[in-house]
C-alpha cells in the first residue's frame, strides 16, 4: 500500500521560503519509472501543479513557478522535498505530494496520473 | 499550456438519477500512435485530498464503482455516474497529462437535488 505524508510550516511571513517535505512508504524512488510530484490547491480553488521529479533525478517545474521552486529526493529517507522562495499571501493554500510514475509516452512527454495523493498540508502566508 | 475547461461549474442531481460533467481540452490529448486518451478525473470530497477515478479517459481505478463510466477522445470528455448516491457528493477534477505542464479543469460541484 502506498502512501504519502506532506509536512512542513503551517506560517510563513511573506519573502520567506517555504520548505515542506513528503515522506512516503509503499514503494521507492530508486526504481525505475517512479515519481513524486507536487500539487497545490488555493482556498476553494483549483488544483495547480507544481513540480515532479522521477528516480533518475529528472526534475520537472511549472513554467510559471519554476524560478521558485526546486525539487529534491533522499532516496534512503524515502522523502521528497520542495522549496519555494519569496512567498506571498497568493502562495496561501493546502499542498499535496502525490506518487506517480512515467506512463505512455505521447509525442511530447511521458507524464501520468497521480495516484495516490497525501493529506496535504495547508500553508498560510500573512506577516 | 493545455487548457482544461470543465462544465457546468454546479450540478444538483436527484438521488439514483445521473449526472454528466464534460471536460473540453485545448488541444487534443490523444496520441494517434498509442490511441491512448491522456486524461484523468478525480474526486474530492471535503476535507479529502483528490482521489483518482478514472484514467486513460475510461479505465476506472480500482475499487471505484462501476456507476461512474469515463468517455470521449480528442477535445472533449465526459464523466459519467449512471445513479447518484449520497457518497458521490463531491468536486470533480479532469487532469490532461499529454503535455507538460500538467494541467487541471477548474472543478465541477456536484450536489444532491
Amino acid at each position: 500500500q502506498i502512501t504519502l505524508k506532506e509536512s512542513g510550516p503551517t506560517l510563513v511571513k511573506p519573502t520567506q521560503t517555504l520548505t515542506l517535505t513528503c515522506t512516503f512508504s509503499g514503494f521507492s524512488l530508486s526504481s525505475s519509472g517512479v515519481g513524486v510530484g507536487w500539487i497545490r490547491q488555493p482556498p476553494g480553488k483549483a488544483l495547480e501543479w507544481l513540480a515532479l521529479i522521477y528516480w533518475n533525478d529528472d526534475e520537472r517545474y511549472s513554467p510559471s513557478l519554476r524560478n521558485r521552486l526546486t525539487i529534491t529526493k533522499d532516496t534512503s529517507k524515502n522523502q521528497v522535498v520542495l522549496t519555494m522562495t519569496n512567498m506571498d499571501p497568493v502562495d496561501t493554500g493546502t499542498y499535496y505530494c502525490a506518487h506517480s510514475s512515467i506512463g505512455y509516452c505521447s509525442s511530447t512527454s511521458c507524464l501520468n496520473y497521480f495516484d495516490p495523493w497525501g493529506q496535504g498540508t495547508l500553508v498560510t502566508v500573512s506577516s | 499550456d493545455i487548457v482544461m475547461t470543465q462544465s457546468p461549474d454546479s450540478l444538483a442531481v436527484s438521488l439514483g438519477e445521473r449526472a454528466t460533467i464534460n471536460c473540453k481540452s485545448s488541444q487534443s490529448v490523444l496520441y494517434s500512435s498509442n490511441n491512448k486518451n491522456y486524461l484523468a478525473w478525480y474526486q474530492q470530497k471535503p476535507g479529502q485530498p483528490p482521489k483518482l477515478v478514472i484514467y486513460w479517459a475510461s479505465i476506472r481505478e480500482s475499487g471505484v464503482p462501476d456507476r461512474f463510466s469515463g468517455s470521449g477522445s480528442g477535445t472533449d470528455f465526459t464523466l459519467t455516474i449512471s445513479s447518484l448516491q449520497a457518497e458521490d457528493v463531491a468536486v470533480y477534477y479532469c487532469q490532461q497529462y499529454y503535455s507538460s505542464p500538467p494541467t487541471f479543469g477548474q472543478g465541477t460541484k456536484l450536489e444532491i437535488k
